[in-house]
């Protein structure tokens, strides 16, 4: 147990469907975050909340939607989706001013066919 | 440019010995950390060690140690005593600045295997 849980542990999807990945943390951080990891590549930045207000999109493309509600949720809303979107996303949270990094989910490993 | 750099693609060590995965960083704010990751195959990434950028002596965790090097922007993970459960995907990533505000950068990896 992370502290961070995410839902889904995996997912396939067809390139036509709507799905929502889901993560939530209970440590009371203020921060949350959407990574993606592909093979052979780094983790890209996808998406900062702040105090549940968005802080940075990185040039995601509108297929992927996140949504903060609380501090305590984040979803990522996957809609359309190409085959190179296939990768492990993860999700992070961290408390401002703490120097302890991120706490990661587990990741959700998506597919799309 | 790149931020963060780990030059090795894959590693191997002997169980019990002692492995160094090289990472270097680049950054002109003079307030930052560093810190690795470790990712096992179930994907979760795993907070290891970490060390300011004004940390006057190198961070230690159990068999963790950070062999930081200010002027030459390096921030080694020496691992000591290999253990077979260190097999793993090893990550440097930076934040700049002091505020705990900015997003970590990560480096592309090192596969670290280790041998019986």
């Amino acid at each position: 147990e992370t502290g961070v849980t995410q839902t889904p542990r995996h997912l396939v999807m067809g390139m036509t469907n709507k799905k929502s990945l889901k993560c939530e943390q209970h440590l009371g951080h203020n921060a949350m975050y959407w990574y993606k990891q592909s093979a052979k590549k780094p983790l890209e930045l996808m998406f900062v909340y702040n105090f549940k207000e968005q802080t940075e999109n990185n040039s995601v493309p509108s297929r992927f939607s996140p949504e903060c509600p609380n501090s305590s949720h984040l979803f990522l809303h996957l809609h359309t989706l190409q085959p190179e979107d296939s990768a492990l996303y993860l999700c992070a949270s961290s408390q401002h001013g703490k120097t302890n990094g991120y706490t990661f989910g587990s990741g959700t490993r998506l597919t799309v066919v | 440019a790149q931020k963060i750099t780990q030059t090795q693609p894959g590693m191997f060590v002997q169980e019990k010995e002692a492995v160094t995965l090289d990472c270097t960083y680049d950054t002109s704010d003079p307030s930052y950390g560093l810190f690795w990751y470790k990712q096992p195959s179930s994907g979760e990434m795993i907070f290891l060690i970490y060390q300011g950028s004004y940390d006057q002596q190198n961070a230690t965790e159990g068999r963790y140690s950070l062999n930081f090097q200010k002027a030459r922007k390096s921030a080694n993970l020496v691992i000591s005593a290999s253990q077979l459960g260190d097999s793993a995907m090893y990550f440097c990533a930076m934040r700049e600045g002091n505020s705990g505000n900015t997003p970590l950068v990560f480096g592309k990896g090192t596969r670290l295997s280790v041998i019986a």
